[in-house]
Order: structure tokens, then sequence, then C-alpha cells
């Protein structure tokens, strides 16, 4: 079984702040692939970032970079200056040899101006 | 327009009715799944299919059904809505076993 847990239920800080978003995965597969999903107050889903279970190496994406660390299974997100519209709820999922996402229940964070 | 596309947006209905909520992909994508959101559970799994005519159960299938008869096409059923079933759904594609989910935009379904 897979599992993925985000500690933080809610985060609010003021815009310009850095923000990180926690996220512990479980799962028995070696091959498996973790990702961040972003919940806007409009309620669609959009997808962020993926990692795969082979490539430690992290990245940053703009305004967004992420810390992938298989010792211990964690799959940190941080959002750098935020900025009032990152305001959402942002989840983190894994994916492993199966067709299934498992996400997290979600971190709700809140910028305010 | 290319997408994945859910109907109806929000739906309200009946203890004790059949509804069914719509999905449609353009991407001919293999995989696609049915989800719904409830507060402090995330996203969990309803069913799941790889292709047409193959779907599974994912976490929460009882009082669901499902059906494939078209790659592009993935309906889901209550049979029999309870007050339980009140929440958000999502449908999604994916065009591969290491490739993300694109989601559709939800359906709001409120049993009263």
């Amino acid at each position: 079984a897979q599992k993925v847990t985000q500690a933080q239920t809610e985060i609010s800080v003021v815009e310009k702040e850095d923000v990180t978003l926690d996220c512990v995965y479980e799962t028995r597969d070696t091959t498996y692939y973790l990702f961040w999903y972003k919940q806007p107050p409009s309620g669609e889903l959009v997808f962020l970032i993926r990692r795969n279970s082979f490539d430690e190496q992290n990245e940053i994406s703009g305004r967004y970079s992420w810390n992938f660390q298989k010792s211990t299974s964690s799959f940190n997100f941080t959002i750098t200056a935020s900025q009032v519209v990152d305001s959402a709820v942002y989840f983190c999922a894994l994916r492993s040899n199966d067709y299934k996402l498992s996400f997290g229940a979600g971190t709700t964070v809140t910028v305010r101006a | 327009d290319a997408g994945i596309t859910q109907s109806p947006r929000y739906k309200i209905t009946e203890t004790g009715r059949q509804v069914t909520l719509m999905c449609h992909q353009t991407w001919s994508h293999s995989y696609m799944f049915w989800y719904r959101q409830d507060l402090g559970h995330g996203l969990r799994l309803i069913y799941y299919s790889a292709a047409a005519d193959i779907t599974d159960k994912g976490e929460v299938p009882d009082g669901y059904v499902v059906s494939r008869s078209k790659t592009e096409n993935f309906p889901l059923t209550l049979e029999s809505a309870t007050r339980s079933q009140t929440s958000v759904y999502f449908c999604a594609s994916s065009e591969g076993l290491y490739r993300g989910y694109t989601f559709g935009s939800g359906t709001r379904l409120t049993v009263v």
C-alpha cells in the first residue's frame, strides 16, 4: 500500500515570504513518481511538478523549487517570494507501479497582502 | 477544444435517485480515473480504467458504477444516491503509466 502524508493542514504567510510544504510518502515500490498539484479557489487541479524515484536532483523552476530525499521519503515543495495568487490548496501525490495516483490530504496556503 | 470535460458542473439530486456524471477526453488517453474530493480526505480514487472495456475499483467504489465502451468517455453512475455521496467529483486522464494526470474541472454534486 502507498500513502502520502501532508502534516501541515494550513499555512498563512505575508506576501514575499517563502513557503515550504512538507510531504512524506510510503511505498514499497522502487520505481515511483511524485507530483505536486495546486488547487486555486476556482477549484481546478493544476499540475505543478513531477519527480521520478531515480532522479534525486533538486530543481528550481521560477519561484518553485523542490527537495526530494529518498533517504527520508520526503518531497518538499517551496514557493519563494510568495504572492497572493499563490493562495490555494496544494496536494502532494504518489504514483508507483500501477495506474493509481494517491493524494495527501492537502495543505491550504493563504498569502496575505 | 481538446481537453477533458466534465458535465454537469453542478448537480442537485434527491436521495435514492440515479445520477450519471459524464467525462469526455479528446486526447485518446488510455487511462481514465474518477476521484471524489471531500474536506479532510484529499482526493480518493473511486474507479479507474486502463482502456475501453477495462475498469477496476479504486479506494471507495461502493455505490458507484462505471463503464467505458469508448476510449474517450468514462461516465460515473450513482445507482441510488445517498447524502454521503455529496462531494466534488473529478475525472482525469493519463497518457501512460509514467505520465501525470490531467483533470477535468470537476462536478459538484449535492444529494438532498
